[in-house]
């Protein structure tokens, strides 16, 4: 099983440009989540999904989309990129509505100039 | 609102010493509390996990945390460090609603010195 998998691990924007990383898990994992890593900062949740066809809006939702038309798929889109989107981004699932623990995807770093 | 801090942004122990890492919580509800472990370049592994089961709880890698109501505090210890133990910790705590969405703290770097 290859758990949570994100493409690409890299990625150098300039600004205005558009992107979308891809979050992929094999466990059958109801939720997802996508979140943003900054220095000093922890992780702060961007959008999540409860399920097929569902998403919702987290801490830092504004400059992003999701998209969640496969259980198995979590995709992050951003239209037109800026410099304070520079950041490690981080997908991760959880199995259901239970306090398991969340099962996170090695991250993409993204430079936006 | 919940709500996560953790005490001191970088901690430094010598090999073979305790580890102790702080952190407090808010919430209105009980809370679901985490701890999460982060080594360079890597994703976060969880190490231990409170759901209101027992309030001392171990985790992997010898690690344990004891849920402490009364101090809404959820400290992070481990007897003897080991130089595979530098990481960055993070302490979460999760809502029992719809999403379960989590928050998590800034992170405390650990330091171990030979």
């Amino acid at each position: 099983n290859a758990g949570v998998t994100q493409t690409p691990k890299f990625r150098v924007l300039k600004t205005g440009q558009s992107m979308t990383l891809l979050c992929a898990q094999d466990m059958n994992h109801e939720y997802m989540y996508w979140y943003r890593q900054d220095p000093g900062m922890g992780l702060r949740l961007i959008h999540y999904s409860v399920g097929e066809g569902t998403t919702a809006k987290g801490e830092v939702p504004d400059g992003y989309n999701v998209s969640r038309l496969k259980k198995q798929n979590f995709l992050l889109g951003l239209e037109s990129a800026a410099p304070s989107q520079t950041s490690v981004y981080f997908c991760a699932t959880l199995r259901d509505n239970s306090p398991g623990g969340q099962y996170f995807g090695p991250g993409t770093r993204l430079t936006v100039t | 609102a919940q709500s996560v801090t953790q005490l001191g942004s970088h901690v430094s122990v010598s090999e073979g010493a305790l580890v102790l890492l702080r952190c407090n919580y808010s919430s209105s509800v009980p809370p679901y509390l985490f701890w999460y472990v982060q080594y360079p370049n890597q994703g976060l592994q969880l190490l231990l996990k409170y759901t209101s089961a027992a309030t001392l709880v171990k985790g992997i890698n010898g690690f344990e945390a004891e849920f402490k109501k009364s101090e809404t505090s959820f400290h992070l210890t481990k007897p003897s460090a080991h130089m595979s133990d530098a990481a960055e910790y993070f302490c979460a705590v999760s809502d029992r609603t719809g999403g379960f969405k989590t928050i998590f703290g800034a992170g405390t770097r650990l330091f171990v010195k030979a």
